[in-house]
């Protein structure tokens, strides 16, 4: 089975603060990428990496960063947290095959409160 | 630009009933792929189900079905003779192209309670 690891299960922090949200997966996935999801909103997209050190802008790229210096290790940043980033954020990975969309698999998520 | 519809924002039946839930898609691709996952009260999202564009045949796990339609763009989820463990979010996902990197983007989500 899949395995996607969230370094935190719920995280406070300070506003102002820089926020490091870790995420790890154990199946060799090409593919990562970083949601928020809020009440209401769904899951909206943050960033995404194909590829060791690739990185994309997903739709809410706004205030976070990204780092993916190993293929098993995907990592948010929040430059400088804010409180309207108080959120639910959840990482998935993928394995990337030819002419195909494989589905993703999600870790456990980490519910951050920006006070 | 691709984009998920879920109308029904929440859903409850009584246990034993049958509910659907409903998922409109737009895309300009002719390939595509359609999710759907399943989000219990403990967080986790759950994988359910793929179906790619031109495979339309409708598809049934036990008390699951899913009734894939290209011409209304519509992939909805059925679950027959409901259960408790059945309450959770539902979402519906569309992931473009068959390169194997787009992301999905997925609907707001449905949220079914099941009562007992």
């Amino acid at each position: 089975d899949v395995k996607v690891t969230q370094s935190s299960r719920y995280l406070v922090k300070r506003t102002g603060e820089k926020v490091f949200l870790e995420c790890v997966q154990d199946m060799d996935h090409e593919n990562m990428f970083w949601y928020r999801q809020d009440p209401g909103l769904g899951l909206r997209l943050i960033y995404f990496s194909y590829d060791v050190k690739m990185k994309e802008k997903g739709d809410i790229p706004e205030g976070y960063s990204v780092s993916r210096e190993k293929k098993e290790r995907f990592s948010l940043i929040l430059e400088s947290a804010s409180t309207n980033q108080t959120s639910m954020y959840l990482c998935a990975s993928r394995r990337r095959t030819v002419h195909s969309n494989q589905p993703q698999h999600f870790g456990d998520g980490t519910r951050l409160s920006i006070l | 630009a691709q984009k998920v519809t879920q109308a029904q924002t929440e859903i409850s039946v009584v246990e034993k009933e049958d509910v659907t839930l409903d998922c409109v898609y737009e895309t300009r691709d002719t390939t595509y792929y359609l999710f759907w996952y399943k989000q219990p009260p403990s967080g986790e999202l759950v994988f359910l189900i793929r179906r790619n564009s031109f495979d339309e045949q409708n598809e049934i796990s036990g008390r699951y079905s899913w009734n894939f339609q290209k011409s209304t763009s519509s992939f909805n989820f059925t679950i027959t003779a409901s259960q408790v463990v059945d309450s959770a979010v539902y979402f519906c996902a569309l992931s473009e192209g068959n390169s194997g990197n787009t992301p999905l983007v997925f609907g707001k989500g449905t949220r079914l309670s099941v009562i007992a």
